[in-house]
């Protein structure tokens, strides 16, 4: 069965500083793997995915997520965050298996300070 | 688009009412989820549905119930409310027909059952 650990629930940072938020995996086939965003009173959207080739992605906003197979992890990182990405941060997996379900983690929320 | 639409937003209930949850979107996706967001346990998936007249259970399916008798609406039935049930709703919809479909997630359902 898969599941998704989010080591971290809080990280404050302060403005302009680098943050990495941590997402491990658990999962015995092939993995998709995407990270959301939940802006406070809103719904999920979708921040970046990986799905196959490059292990670099890359979200319009600056944010990136390295899959590191061996390691099962997909961490998030930023060189440099701003006030407005203050959110919850989630990390999701599927597969092709199991009528197509994506597990989420628990959710890692950052705050960042001025 | 409207993308993903719920009504309510809030909805306050005494223990044993029920009410229906409406989830209606329009980008002509084949599948449906309902999730609950409580603190500290990221999204748990309470059923969901990968075509019109086809419903399935998820992860915490007790207690709720669903019918997709259109494409576009997907319904999330409480028929005896319990203060364990108070929670954040949120509706998706994906139009992948594999574990790569991202979810485009409704506003959310603020719950609270007294």
């Amino acid at each position: 069965a898969q599941s998704v650990t989010q080591l971290d629930s809080q990280v404050p940072v302060f403005e302009e500083a680098p943050v990495e938020l941590r997402c491990n995996y658990s999962s015995s086939v092939s993995v998709y793997l995407f990270w959301y965003v939940q802006y406070p009173n809103q719904g999920l959207q979708l921040l970046l995915k990986y799905l196959s080739g490059s292990t670099l992605v890359e979200s319009i906003n600056g944010f990136e997520a390295e899959f590191n197979k061996s390691q099962t992890s997909f961490h998030l990182r930023k060189p440099s965050v701003h006030i407005s990405d203050t959110a919850e941060y989630f990390c999701a997996v599927s597969d092709d298996t199991g009528g197509f379900k994506t597990i989420f983690g628990a959710g890692t929320r950052l705050f960042v300070k001025a | 688009n409207a993308g993903v639409t719920q009504t309510p937003k809030f909805r306050v209930l005494k223990t044993g009412q029920s009410m229906t949850l409406l989830c209606a979107q329009d980008m002509n996706h084949e599948y449906m989820y309902w999730y609950r967001q409580d603190p500290g346990m990221g999204l748990r998936l309470i059923h969901y549905s990968v075509g019109e007249g086809t419903t399935a259970k998820g992860e915490v399916p007790d207690g709720y119930n669903v019918s997709r008798l259109k494409k576009q609406n997907f319904l999330l039935g409480l028929e005896s409310a319990a203060p364990s049930q108070t929670s954040v709703y949120f509706c998706a919809s994906s139009y992948g027909t594999s574990g790569m479909g991202e979810q485009f997630f409704g506003p959310g359902t603020r719950l609270t059952v007294l």
